[in-house]
């Protein structure tokens, strides 16, 4: 079955530091890419999403992530992390072949971001 | 600017109830999903509808079920309630092709006891 990984559970940085949080993606047809951001007892929001063209997408928030079609991956990057970054993060794709984004959002399990002062 | 309305916010129930949770959306999106997200897990498809009349299952589509009968509104029904669906469940909408934006609700947090 088509799946995200996302090989951290939890990471730690120090404020100010940057970050780089990991994502793979299973074999199949083009992939769509997106990285939400849930803060604690929210709900998901939207960071950036890669459909095609340039494989470094901007995101709001200061975040960036680059398109690797031969590392089946999507990492997300941020050049200094702020207190406030603290949050759970989720990889989630939908493959080009389902009929338009019909069948929904595959989620990666989530990165825990914890920020040290 | 609604956007997706989830209600309620959060709820108790014991084991062997039943209720629905209400989702509505206003942007006449096309594409409606029911997610559950459990801790550590991600959030899991249960159950997905294309439009007004048309549903299908996701992932994890036991012990719930949907309806359709308007664009605007897909309510999730859990008919026996048990422990195991004590979880957060996300409602979402999509126009659906090439733009392939979703937006999420709020939540609701279920607990059955």
């Amino acid at each position: 079955a088509q799946s995200v990984t996302q090989p951290d559970i939890h990471i730690t940085v120090s404020e100010g530091a940057s970050l780089e949080l990991r994502c793979n993606y299973s074999y199949g047809a083009t992939p769509y890419l997106f990285w939400y951001v849930q803060s604690p007892g929210q709900g998901l929001q939207l960071l950036l999403k890669y459909f095609s063209g340039d494989t470094l997408v901007q995101g709001i928030k200061g975040f960036e992530a680059e398109f690797k079609r031969s590392q089946s991956s999507f990492n997300l990057r941020k050049p200094s992390v702020h207190w406030s970054d603290a949050a759970e993060y989720f990889c989630a794709v939908v493959w080009g072949n389902s009929g338009g984004g019909a069948d929904g959002l595959t989620f990666g399990k989530g990165t825990h971001l914890i920020i040290q002062p | 600017n609604a956007g997706v309305t989830q209600t309620p916010k959060f709820r108790i129930l014991k084991i062997g109830q039943s209720m629905t949770l209400q989702c509505a959306q206003d942007m006449n999106h096309n594409y409606m999903y029911w997610y559950r997200q459990d801790p550590g897990m991600g959030l899991k498809l249960i159950y997905y509808s294309v439009g007004a009349g048309i549903t299908d299952k996701g992932e994890v589509p036991n012990g719930y079920n949907v309806s359709r009968s308007t664009t605007e509104d897909f309510p999730l029904r859990l008919e026996l309630a048990a422990p195991s669906q004590t979880s957060v469940y996300f409602c979402a909408s999509s126009y659906g092709g090439s733009d392939y934006g979703y937006t999420f609700g709020s939540g609701t947090r279920l607990t059955v006891v």
